[in-house]
């Protein structure tokens, strides 16, 4: 069975610092892995989406990377600012079965100014 | 807009009654997914359904029930409301997962 592990639970920052928010999966047999951000109260939203056969997917300062043979991937955010403040999830897709994917439980940022 | 859209956004009710959340999606997947978030904000399936098969966790009590009209609307029955049902429900849908999963913006369910 897939667990999806979210390192750190929570992390505070100041504005303009790059950040690391660790993913990690036990079954590496995955088809893709998607990250999002839920604001507080409200749905999630897609931001970035790495296959399994790539390495990496960037959209501006977001830039998410996949590691399937070690578990993990990594999303990097570059110069924080306090909009960045919300709860981001990852989310890996099993290769079959159900295709129902595996969330962890998030970290949850705060950029203060 | 191409979206997943969910009504009521919010839902208090009492114990006891019966409670339906409608979900719609316009972007033609496949499959369509209800998950349960608590008060620890852990996403947890409950349900997944295309039109060849209902996935159900077992965890899930059958007072929780869904039904799909069609291709592009699934959802969730609830009888018999219990103080532990409040929680955030989201809808999803995707094309097998595929390109990734869109989410429902959620309702907030307070069972009082």
């Amino acid at each position: 069975k897939q667990e999806v592990t979210q390192i750190p639970a929570a992390l505070s920052v100041p504005e303009g610092e790059n950040l690391v928010l660790n993913c990690s999966f036990t079954d590496s047999a995955i088809y893709n892995l998607q990250w999002f951000r839920q604001d507080p109260g409200k749905g999630l939203t897609s931001l970035l989406l790495i296959q399994s056969s790539q390495r990496e997917q960037t959209s501006g300062r977001l830039n998410a990377s996949l590691d399937k043979s070690s578990g993990r991937s990594t999303l990097y955010i570059a110069a924080s600012q306090p909009g960045d403040s919300a709860t981001y999830l990852c989310a890996a897709r099993p290769k079959g079965g159900s295709y129902i994917p595996t969330f962890g439980r998030g970290t949850s940022l705060i950029v203060h100014p | 807009d191409t979206a997943v859209s969910q009504t009521p956004k919010y839902l208090v009710t009492q114990m006891g009654n019966d409670k339906s959340i409608k979900c719609e999606q316009n972007l033609g997947h496949d499959t369509m997914y209800w998950y349960k978030q608590d008060s620890k904000k852990f996403l947890k399936i409950m349900f997944s359904y295309n039109n060849k098969e209902l996935i159900i966790n077992e965890t899930v009590p059958n007072r929780f029930s869904p039904k799909s009209p069609d291709k592009a609307h699934l959802n969730l029955h609830i009888n018999s409301l219990e103080l532990g049902d409040s929680a955030v429900y989201f809808c999803a849908s995707s094309q097998d997962g595929v390109y990734g999963y869109t989410f429902g913006s959620g309702t907030r369910l307070t069972v009082v």
